[in-house]
């Protein structure tokens, strides 16, 4: 579905512990993002990846961090500091040449016991 | 920065009917306009898109119209089925770019069989 792949799908986490989010995609994209969804709510920005060892913080970014050392991949830490982790968490990748199109993996639903 | 908003966030119609959901946005650098639909607990999937050279794009019963004077694009579902109902989201960028997306907030789409 569009080369882009998460890994977990379900994810539980004790309170005070870091986990990471796993994305990789294999469409040769550039640009790379991640995404938090709440019920009921719509998108938003946590981190983005214009090119490899190159990242900007999103609207959300406090108590996440991510690393970009291949083009490939794109992973998120959700970290201790995070006060409210519960959510779908969504990382989507993009051409930025000769096309427009965010392609979206198939999430990942963190809870946090 | 850019803001997306969208109108409305519920929207409910009779199948058959027509169904309309309305976006404005105030970059008037964006050129590059998408609307995704995500079913409940799946990814977004990108169902049709404008870029701002273009007033108008269709798509069997999917249609999208842009004004870029005023700035504002709307989505037109003409013919609903019940499988139409979803959330559906637009979004504003620069087309070419590992620039940021900017979504609008959502509109949950019923189709009353």
């Amino acid at each position: 579905d569009g080369g882009i792949t998460q890994s977990p799908k379900y994810l539980f986490r004790k309170e005070g512990q870091n986990v990471t989010l796993s994305c990789e995609q294999n469409l040769n994209h550039d640009a790379m993002y991640w995404y938090r969804q709440d019920p009921g709510q719509g998108l938003r920005l946590i981190y983005y990846s214009q090119i490899v060892n190159d990242f900007q913080k999103g609207d959300i970014a406090e108590g996440y961090s991510v690393s970009r050392e291949k083009k490939e991949s794109f992973p998120l830490t959700v970290t201790s500091a995070q006060k409210n982790p519960t959510a779908f968490y969504l990382c989507a990748s993009r051409g930025t040449s000769g096309g427009n199109e965010q392609f979206f993996g198939p999430g990942t639903r963190l809870t946090v016991l | 920065g850019e803001n997306v908003e969208q109108h409305p966030s519920t929207l409910s119609v009779q199948e058959g009917d027509s169904a309309v959901i309305k976006c404005t946005y105030s970059d008037s650098a964006s050129n590059y306009f998408p609307w995704y639909k995500q079913e409940l607990g799946k990814r977004p999937q990108l169902i049709i898109d404008i870029r701002s050279n273009v007033g108008e794009k269709k798509d069997q019963r999917i249609a999208v119209t842009l004004n870029k004077t005023a700035k504002h694009f709307s989505l037109h579902i003409t013919e609903t089925q019940p499988e139409d109902s979803a959330v559906y989201f637009c979004a504003a960028s620069i087309s070419n770019t590992g620039n940021q997306f900017y979504f609008g907030t959502g509109t949950s789409l019923t189709v009353i069989p």
